[in-house]
């Protein structure tokens, strides 16, 4: 069975520019999760939709963050204008439904000049 | 305030013994409780989960919930090098589907 899809794999791009992630989550799973990953903090859970529809957003750190989820197959999150701050690793993970394990996609490496 | 807090190690283990990872989380109605293995450069990866309380094993592997005590530990028996990685616990409570994630503890397994 296909996991979590994410692409690109890795991102390097210039400050101001803006950067588009993607995942395709696992077929049949309701639940998506967007993650940033760093040494100082951690794991950290950004946004995430049940269904299609953004349950919590708390975590996105500023409004130079946006994500969607169109349909239940696809889910972009953007960053405009990009940030050297914004380097990191983020992660997109799916469950089947709240309560579920999540499983998590490799991930994109971003670095932002 | 959700925590989960974990020891950041490193956690040195000879090969061939006993390695215990050890997870505490502050609120009392969390439900489900992961285990989740990442190697550098690497995604997490589930390994165990629990729901109960006791114990849950999964070949070399048990995982351990006591929620009166609010803890959750990972046992690895008969540590392998390729078992070296950052151990991350993760929490959630009932009707949230959000996890709440412990910093991870670094294991070595020396040969």
């Amino acid at each position: 069975d296909a996991g979590v899809i994410q692409s690109p794999r890795h991102e390097v791009t210039e400050m101001g520019q803006e950067v588009t992630l993607r995942c395709k989550p696992i077929s049949g799973h309701n639940s998506l999760f967007w993650y940033r990953q760093t040494m100082m903090r951690g794991l950290e859970l950004l946004i995430y939709f049940n269904n299609n529809v953004p349950i919590d957003d708390s975590g996105m750190p500023e409004d130079r963050f946006s994500a969607k989820m169109p349909n239940a197959s696809f889910s972009t999150l953007k960053i405009q204008p990009s940030e050297p701050r914004d380097s990191a690793v983020y992660f997109c993970a799916s469950s089947p439904q709240g309560g579920q394990p999540q499983h998590f996609g490799d991930g994109t490496r971003l670095s932002i000049l | 305030q959700k925590e989960v807090e974990q020891n950041s190690g490193p956690l040195s283990v000879p090969e061939g013994a006993i390695a215990s990872l050890n997870c505490t989380y502050s609120d009392r109605v969390s439900q489900s409780f992961f285990w989740y293995r990442q190697y550098s450069g690497k995604s997490p990866e589930l390994i165990m989960s629990i729901y109960s309380n006791g114990d849950k094993e999964d070949g070399r592997f048990t995982a351990q919930l006591n929620k009166a005590s609010q803890y959750v530990s990972l046992l690895i028996r008969d540590s392998q090098p390729s078992d070296s990685a950052t151990y991350l616990c993760a929490v959630n409570e009932v009707g949230n589907e959000k996890l709440t994630f412990g910093t991870g503890t670094r294991l070595t397994i020396i040969p």
